[in-house]
C-alpha cells in the first residue's frame, strides 16, 4: 500500500499570508495526485487534480505542484473561507489519502 | 444533477453486521466505476473499497478485506457495502464516492452526503 504523509497536520495562519502544505507519498505516483478541502459535517470538495490542474470554478489562489513522491498545495493569499482541512489523494495504486492538515486562524 | 444518496448507517454492536446503501441519479451509473471512502471521527480520509462500472473488478483495502464485502446493482442504480465482523475502529462516516480513474479528470467527482455507521456496546 502506498502511504501519503501530509505536513504539517496543523498550520495557523492569518488572511492574506501565503501557505504551503506538502504531502509525501511512499513510493512514486507519477502526476497522480489530488487535493480536497474539507469542512466540519461536510464531504471533501476537489481542488487540484493530476497534481496541478485546477477543478472547475476553483479560485486561482489554489495552486498545485510535484511529482512522484513529493507534491505540494499552495494557497497564495488566504482567504477567510479557506480555514478548513486539506487533504492530499493518491490514484496511481487503489486510492490512499494523506492524514490531512487543518488550516486554523492564528 | 448528479447525485449520490447514502443510507444504513446506524449503532451497531461489536461483532455485528450492517449494509450500506448509495442511490446513484443524475448519469448512467453502469458507466462509473465506484468507491466507498470512510472517515473516522476526527480523522482523515481512508479509502477502503473499489468497483468496476461492471462489477468485475472489485479491491479492498488491508483494513476491511475479508469483512466488508462491495457489490453493485446497475439496474437499480445502486452500490452497497456489506460489512461484517465490525470493530470498535470501524466507526466512521461512510462516504460513496463516484470513481473518475485516471486521465485528465477529477478522479473523484461526486461525493454522497455520508452516512454515520458506530461500533460500540
Amino acid at each position: 500500500d502506498i502511504q501519503m504523509t501530509q505536513s504539517p497536520s496543523t498550520l495557523s495562519a492569518s488572511v492574506g499570508d501565503r501557505i504551503t502544505i506538502t504531502c509525501r507519498a511512499s513510493q512514486s505516483v507519477s502526476g497522480w495526485l489530488a487535493w480536497y478541502q474539507q469542512k466540519p459535517g461536510k464531504a471533501p470538495k476537489l481542488l487540484i487534480y493530476k497534481a496541478s490542474s485546477l477543478d472547475s470554478g476553483v479560485p486561482s489562489r489554489f495552486s498545485g505542484s510535484g511529482s512522484g513522491t513529493e507534491f505540494t498545495l499552495t494557497i497564495s493569499s488566504l482567504q477567510p473561507d479557506d480555514f478548513a482541512t486539506y487533504h492530499c489523494h493518491q490514484y496511481n495504486t487503489y486510492s490512499s489519502f494523506g492524514q490531512g492538515t487543518k488550516v486554523e486562524i492564528k | 444533477e448528479v447525485q449520490l444518496v447514502e443510507s444504513g448507517g446506524g449503532l451497531v454492536q461489536p461483532g455485528g453486521s450492517l449494509r450500506l446503501s448509495c442511490a446513484g441519479s443524475g448519469f448512467s451509473f453502469r458507466n462509473y466505476d465506484m468507491d466507498w471512502v470512510r472517515q473516522a471521527p476526527g480523522k482523515g480520509l481512508e479509502w477502503i473499497s473499489y468497483i468496476s462500472g461492471s462489477g468485475a473488478i472489485i479491491h479492498y483495502a488491508d483494513s476491511v478485506k475479508g469483512r466488508f464485502t462491495i457489490s453493485r446493482d446497475n439496474a437499480k442504480n445502486s452500490l452497497y457495502l456489506q460489512m461484517n465482523s465490525l470493530r470498535a475502529e470501524d466507526t466512521a462516516v461512510y462516504f460513496c464516492v463516484r470513481d473518475g480513474g485516471r486521465g485528465d479528470k477529477p478522479p473523484i467527482d461526486c461525493w454522497g452526503q455520508g452516512t454515520l455507521v458506530t461500533v460500540s456496546s
